[in-house]
């Protein structure tokens, strides 16, 4: 099962909105809305942020949000604050029934 | 509150084999599924195995199979991840989680802080 494809690296300054791709295939990403997002500050442990593609856990702030067209999926955060500079991963359930996550996108704020 | 407890890490010769092991306690862990996944040094998060809420079922990464075993005591609220045969690529932190679901197609709602697994001679 290969990762799921993001971009290495995206950044803007505060305020500004980013978005995170995610690609996977007909396999993954396609076939189910079983798709989530998790951010990881350096050294610690993943946080959940959006489920099933577009849900936002209780705490998350409304400024993150989720999408998905046909084998991609999307990461924005708007308003964007020095807090949200992290590493971010997708991750999809497969018709495999195993998890793929993507190779992570380091978000910077400018 | 939810809180997962990672423990067993260590260093490990090639070939050689570990337990770890996830104390879980704040929910009513034989009615959710939980997974391990790893994190080599600087890279990304690779999911490794899951299993049912009831540890009927286990499934596992291509790249661990018949070297891993993912296992569940429900009665003592603990998670399992037998290591054998173990190869310098499974250098890692090994992170626990919980799925939010009885089956492990469920996303992953919390985790545990993770234990370092270092496979040198």
């Amino acid at each position: 099962q290969s990762a799921l494809t993001q971009p290495p690296s995206v950044s803007g300054s505060p305020g500004q909105s980013v978005t995170i791709s995610c690609t996977g295939t007909s396999s993954d990403v396609g076939s189910y809305n079983r798709v989530s997002w998790y951010q990881q500050p350096p050294g610690t442990a993943p946080k959940l942020m959006i489920y099933e593609v577009s849900n936002r856990p209780s705490g998350v702030p409304e400024r993150f949000s989720g999408s998905k067209s046909d084998n991609t999926a999307s990461l924005t955060i708007s308003g964007l604050q020095a807090e949200d500079e992290a590493d971010y991963y997708c991750s999809s359930y497969t018709t495999s029934s195993t998890w793929v996550f993507g190779g992570g996108t380091k978000l910077t704020v400018l | 509150e939810v809180q997962l407890l990672n423990s067993g890490g260590g260093l490990v010769q090639p070939g050689g084999s570990l337990r770890l092991s996830c104390a879980a306690s704040g929910f009513t862990f034989s009615s959710y599924a939980m997974i391990w996944v790893r994190q080599a040094p600087g890279k990304g998060l690779e999911w490794v195995s899951g299993v049912s809420g009831s540890g009927d079922s286990a499934y596992y990464a291509d790249s661990v199979k018949d070297r891993f075993t993912i296992s569940r005591d429900n009665s003592k609220n603990t998670l399992y991840l037998q290591l054998n045969s173990l190869r310098a690529e499974d250098t890692a932190v090994y992170y626990c989680a919980k799925n939010s679901g009885s089956h492990h197609k469920y996303y992953f709602d919390y985790w545990g802080q993770g234990t370092p697994v270092t496979v040198s001679s």
